[in-house]
């Protein structure tokens, strides 16, 4: 079985500051995918970053970077110098090779920019 | 431009009338599958399919169907609505349920009453 659990349903940050997204994860899937979607106010899911459970590096795509602790399962998303328009919600996701594994989603984070 | 389609975007319906939301990628995506979003619950998976003719519940399948006789299309019935279903759908696919992100549709914002 698979589940994801993402314990901030909301966080305040500051303009510019750098945030951390918590995500941890279960799984029994020996190789499995990690993966970061934003929901803005506008309802569209936008991709923003994944991580393969056999990747050593941590992933990375210019502001956002993947903190991947597999012995943890613990997979958090780093947005460094927020902006405005980084307010949306969160999703964490995982998806795994077995016959009975699928994509699923935790509950989100919403998080909110201070000017 | 690779796209999921999905329609309607919002539609509002009356307690047991048949409805369906279509889905179409046009990706050549073997996997498609589709979500609810309740406040506060996140997304959670409906059906899912991971080929033509493979259909598999997800989390909350109850008072849902799908069908996936060609591979780009995955619409999902709700053959009696209820309130409780009230809710924003979304359609997804993707190449690889591991390595390769989920591509969605716009959304299906639906309102039973």
């Amino acid at each position: 079985a698979q589940k994801i659990t993402q314990t901030q349903p909301g966080m305040f940050v500051q303009e510019k500051e750098a945030v951390t997204l918590d995500c941890t994860y279960d799984t029994s899937d020996q190789s499995y995918g990690l993966f970061w979607y934003k929901q803005p106010s506008s309802g569209e899911m936008i991709f923003l970053i994944y991580q393969g459970s056999y990747d050593e590096q941590n992933a990375t795509e210019g502001r956002y970077s993947l903190n991947f602790q597999k012995a943890r399962k613990s997979a958090n998303l780093v947005i460094s110098a927020s902006q405005l328009g980084d307010s949306a919600m969160y999703f964490c996701a995982t998806g795994g090779y077995s016959s009975a594994s699928k994509i699923i989603f935790g509950s989100g984070t919403r998080l909110s920019i201070r000017p | 431009e690779a796209q999921v389609t999905q329609n309607p975007r919002y539609l509002i319906t009356v307690t047991g009338k048949k409805l369906t939301v279509t889905c179409s990628q046009n990706m050549n995506h073997e996997y498609m599958s589709w979500y609810r979003q309740d406040p506060g619950l996140g997304l959670r998976q409906i059906y899912y399919s991971m080929n033509v003719e493979v259909t598999d519940k997800g989390d909350v399948p109850e008072g849902y169907k799908v069908s996936r006789k060609e591979k780009r299309n995955f619409p999902l019935i709700l053959e009696s609505p209820s309130p409780n279903q009230t809710s924003l759908y979304f359609c997804a696919s993707s190449a690889d349920r591991v390595g390769e992100k989920l591509f969605f549709g716009s959304g299906t914002q639906l309102s039973v009453l």
